[in-house]
């Protein structure tokens, strides 16, 4: 029970697909973020929102785009993805202050790209 | 820049059985240390976390942590594992961003099996 929800869980879509990743932290955090995790290599961090302004973006290409409307949901939108983009996709939350704080995980997108 | 390494990809123990799972870390300043838990087809969990204060942290089930400054080191330890411990275990070092939230720098996982 982390306090972080994702949708869909599970996603199969092909290359000229447009959709859309939700996901929605009832914990009253202030940051949230993208991860993208493939298998056999570390979390890969995409995107930081910070009080719903993005902070950072690690070199993502342009075919993921976030929306963070409020400080309680990130989206993640998707448009001609690559089948090398199947992987999970992970979304975080973490209070923001003067020091560091732990981040809280959702359980997840798994998603493939045909 | 900061790095975490661990350096078992998988483990294998029999249910009962002590365990511990190593972590080395590289951060130029006092580390934000990290032990996350991932069963399949779910997010992270975090088990515990070192910020300051005693070497020796209690976490969630059971688990500790040790940080050794002098060894760069923050290994997980469990006296006896349950085979509900299976999963895919991940350490982490943080560093605060005051306008970023927090960076967190992720090893690749030590996949843990438990015999019955």
């Amino acid at each position: 029970e982390t306090g972080v929800t994702q949708t869909p869980r599970h996603l199969v879509m092909g290359m000229t697909n447009k959709k859309s990743l939700k996901c929605e932290q009832h914990l009253g955090h202030n940051a949230m973020y993208w991860y993208k995790q493939s298998a056999k290599k570390p979390l890969e961090l995409m995107f930081v929102y910070n009080f719903k302004e993005q902070t950072e973006n690690n070199s993502v290409p342009s075919r993921f785009s976030p929306e963070c409307p409020n400080s309680s949901h990130l989206f993640l939108h998707l448009h001609t993805l690559q089948p090398e983009d199947s992987a999970l996709y992970l979304c975080a939350s973490s209070r923001l202050g003067g020091g560091l704080y732990e981040q809280y995980f959702g359980p997840g997108t798994r998603l493939t790209v045909t | 820049a900061q790095s975490v390494t661990q350096p078992d990809i998988h483990i294998t123990v029999s249910e009962g059985a002590s365990l511990e799972l190593r972590c080395n870390y590289s951060y130029g300043a006092t580390p934000y240390l990290f032990w996350y838990v991932q069963s399949p087809g779910q997010g992270l969990q975090l088990l515990l976390k070192y910020f300051s204060g005693d070497t020796l942290v209690q976490g969630i089930k059971g688990f500790e942590a040790e940080f050794k400054r002098s060894q760069s080191s923050f290994n997980l330890r469990k006296p006896s594992v349950h085979w509900s411990d299976a999963a895919e275990y991940f350490c982490a070092v943080g560093a605060p961003m005051e306008t970023s939230g927090s960076r967190l720098t992720f090893g690749e996982g030590t996949q843990l099996t438990v015999n019955p």
